[in-house]
């Protein structure tokens, strides 16, 4: 049973252009959460998408956007980069029923915007 | 005031010992507490999970919650190098919140052989 899958591992952009990083969530999930780690800090919660649509969005500008598909999978878009967005991108899925919070990670997409 | 507060260390004990790692938290609308392993470069891993005060065992690991001093626990008996990590701790509103998590800053755990 495949966990939390994330494309691609590394990436390197710079400064001003847009990236989309994609995430397939565990089997049996069907909701999905975008975090952003910078080095040396916790995530931070960026959004969740369940049922396609944005159900809950953290203190991020609009530049960061996101989409889920029929199949659950989710992708995060970045624009207009800045040096600022380098961190490591996490995406956790989870069950979309109340009382049932467990979140299970992805590897990371290491986003480097030079 | 972050509203979850994590002592970064590092942390450095010798094999064998008992490991005490811990979080403060400010936000009392907090139900759903989790610890999570970090090796470096890498995602997460879900350790232990919590709802509302009361101890939790698994192997090795107890996870404690006090949620009337917003204090949460994780203790690791018989350390080992493997355990050598970043330990972090995440807890959530309820579900009108979406269980975003509110992550601490980990610790650093490093247990030496």
């Amino acid at each position: 049973d495949a966990g939390v899958t994330q494309s691609p591992t590394h990436l390197i952009k710079t400064r001003g252009q847009q990236v989309t990083l994609r995430c397939s969530p565990k089997s049996g999930h069907d909701t999905v959460s975008w975090y952003q780690q910078a080095l040396g800090q916790g995530p931070q919660f960026i959004f969740q998408y369940y049922e396609e649509e944005e159900r809950q969005r953290g203190n991020f500008p609009d530049r960061f956007s996101g989409h889920q598909f029929p199949n659950y999978s989710s992708e995060l878009n970045v624009n207009a980069l800045w040096l600022g967005d380098s961190a490591l991108y996490l995406c956790a899925s989870s069950l979309g029923l109340p009382g049932d919070n467990e979140q299970f990670f992805g590897p990371g997409t290491r986003l480097t915007v030079l | 005031q972050k509203e979850v507060e994590q002592d970064p260390g590092p942390l450095s004990v010798p094999e064998g010992a008992i490991v005490s790692l811990n979080c403060t938290y400010s936000n009392s609308a907090f139900q759903y507490f989790m610890w999570y392993r970090q090796y470096s470069r890498k995602g997460p891993e879900l350790l232990m999970y919590t709802y509302s005060s009361g101890n939790k065992e698994d192997g090795r690991f107890t996870a404690q919650v006090d949620k009337s001093s917003k204090y949460i626990s994780l203790f690791i008996r018989d350390s080992q190098p493997s355990d050598s990590a970043t330990y972090l701790c995440a807890m959530s509103a309820d579900w009108n919140s979406g269980y975003a998590l509110n992550f601490g800053k980990g610790t650093s755990l490093l247990v030496t052989p």
